[in-house]
């Protein structure tokens, strides 16, 4: 059984451009929130998806947007980066029905490094 | 929301027991008590959770006293493996928002 996955492992990008995060939540998991995570800092909340909307949002800029899919994978997509984006961004999927609950499966993260 | 205080960082050697405290204060009465690990390069994973008194799984032990304005990891016999940031979270229920502190830096040495 497949746990939480993301694409891609490592990313550059340069300021002002623009990216894509991909994740694939735990089978059977219908939830997945985003977290950013710079370095010797613990994870941020960014944003969480259920059922393809947005449920909740942490306090990040417009630039920071999501999606959420059928299959429940989702996206996340920064535009117009800036130095300071560059962390770890994770996926974390929980089961359903337990939207709220406080046990979530991270993936390995996708670390960004703008320059 | 619940504000969580904990150490920075703790060292041990192999095969102690570690505790690590975290401070919650303002805890609200339906908040639980959640501890992640992280490893290096690795997002955080589930430990264990509780509300009251004590709770043991195959992992650790979590000690919550009466007043609940604090708790306690508990890592019996340690490894190096166990080498990880430890982050304990009292979060208010935010439709499943995780609020992550600094953490607790835990090293084990041979």
């Amino acid at each position: 059984d497949a746990g939480v996955t993301q694409s891609p492992t490592h990313l550059i990008k340069t300021r002002g451009q623009q990216v894509t995060l991909r994740c694939s939540p735990k089978s059977g998991h219908d939830t997945v929130s985003w977290y950013q995570q710079a370095l010797g800092q613990g994870p941020q909340f960014i944003f969480q998806y259920y059922e393809e909307e947005e449920r909740q949002r942490g306090n990040f800029p417009d630039r920071f947007s999501g999606h959420q899919f059928p299959n429940y994978s989702s996206e996340l997509n920064v535009n117009a980066l800036l130095l300071g984006d560059s962390a770890l961004y994770l996926c974390a999927s929980s089961e359903p029905g337990t939207a709220s609950s406080y046990e979530q499966y991270f993936g390995p993260g996708t670390r960004l490094t703008v320059t | 929301l619940a504000k969580t205080t904990q150490p920075i960082s703790m060292d041990s050697y192999e095969g102690q027991e570690v505790n690590i405290t975290c401070s919650h204060n303002n805890i609200a009465t339906n908040d639980y008590i959640t501890w992640y690990q992280q490893f290096p390069s690795q997002g955080p994973r589930f430990i264990i959770q509780g509300y009251k008194t004590k709770v043991t799984n195959e992992v650790a032990s979590l000690f919550i006293p009466a007043d609940r304005k604090s708790s306690t990891l508990s890592l019996p016999r340690v490894s190096l493996s166990d080498t990880a940031v430890y982050y304990c979270l009292a979060p208010r229920n935010q439709g499943g928002k995780l609020i992550f502190g600094q953490g607790t830096e835990l090293s084990v040495k041979p």
